[in-house]
């Protein structure tokens, strides 16, 4: 079965570091997401993506978050400068067409120290 | 805003029996997706209910849908140790729309 995949599976890095996080989506698939879940919290939508531009961002996006989707497989979260509350799980997700299902990645877990 | 709120918010059951879980939002929706985290992995969709949708089967999984309630039920049945994890709603407003998730619903299920 098809599958999002997210590399890497856990990073840690240090604050103020730029960190990149990589995801696969569903070959078919037009729509892209990150969507972050700090440790015991709820699942939070950050940005959706939708021919090749933002289509909605959350306030959490600010001007440290950018996404590319550099080629014609691979979606890209970028923090530029990180900081300790950025520690969290990332998930990418995808879906064939908007309002159908979303299918979210296993995650990349990222621990800024 | 959409919000999805799970009740109970902790289940444990005994292994065969029928797990319920409830949701429940505040505006209006396109769909509502169910969704199950084990520890520390990703989101695995379950089903995805349309707003013009009342109820959905698939294997041991039931879920109904008032949207004059604004409200959703997840019964999983003759519930495995397996099913224990996390369980999830999530609410979006239509096409290309975020989905807003609940805080989610951690379901034991004692072998």
């Amino acid at each position: 079965e098809p599958e999002v995949t997210q590399t890497p599976s856990h990073q840690v890095t240090q604050m103020g570091q730029e960190v990149i996080l990589r995801c696969v989506p569903i070959s078919n698939h037009l729509y892209f997401y990150w969507y972050r879940q700090i440790l015991g919290q709820k699942v939070e939508f950050l940005v959706s993506f939708y021919n090749n531009e933002i289509s909605e961002k959350s306030e959490i996006f600010d001007d440290q978050f950018s996404v590319e989707r550099p080629d014609g497989s691979n979606f890209t979260l970028k923090i530029r400068s990180t900081k300790l509350e950025d520690s969290a799980m990332y998930f990418c997700a995808s879906s064939l067409m908007g309002g159908n299902t979303i299918y979210f990645g296993e995650g990349s877990w990222l621990t800024v120290v | 805003s959409q919000q999805g709120e799970e009740d109970p918010q902790a289940l444990s059951i005994q292994e065969g029996e029928n797990a319920t879980m409830n949701c429940s939002y505040k505006t209006s929706i396109n769909n509502l997706q169910w969704y199950r985290q084990n520890s520390g992995r990703g989101l695995v969709h379950l089903i995805l209910i349309r707003s013009n949708e009342r109820e959905k089967h698939s294997g041991r999984l039931r879920v109904t849908l008032d949207t004059s309630k604004k409200s959703s039920s997840l019964l999983i049945t003759a519930s495995r140790a397996a099913d224990t994890a996390s369980y999830f709603c999530a609410t979006d407003g239509g096409a290309n729309s975020k989905l807003t998730f609940g805080k989610g619903i951690t379901l034991s299920v004692r072998p």
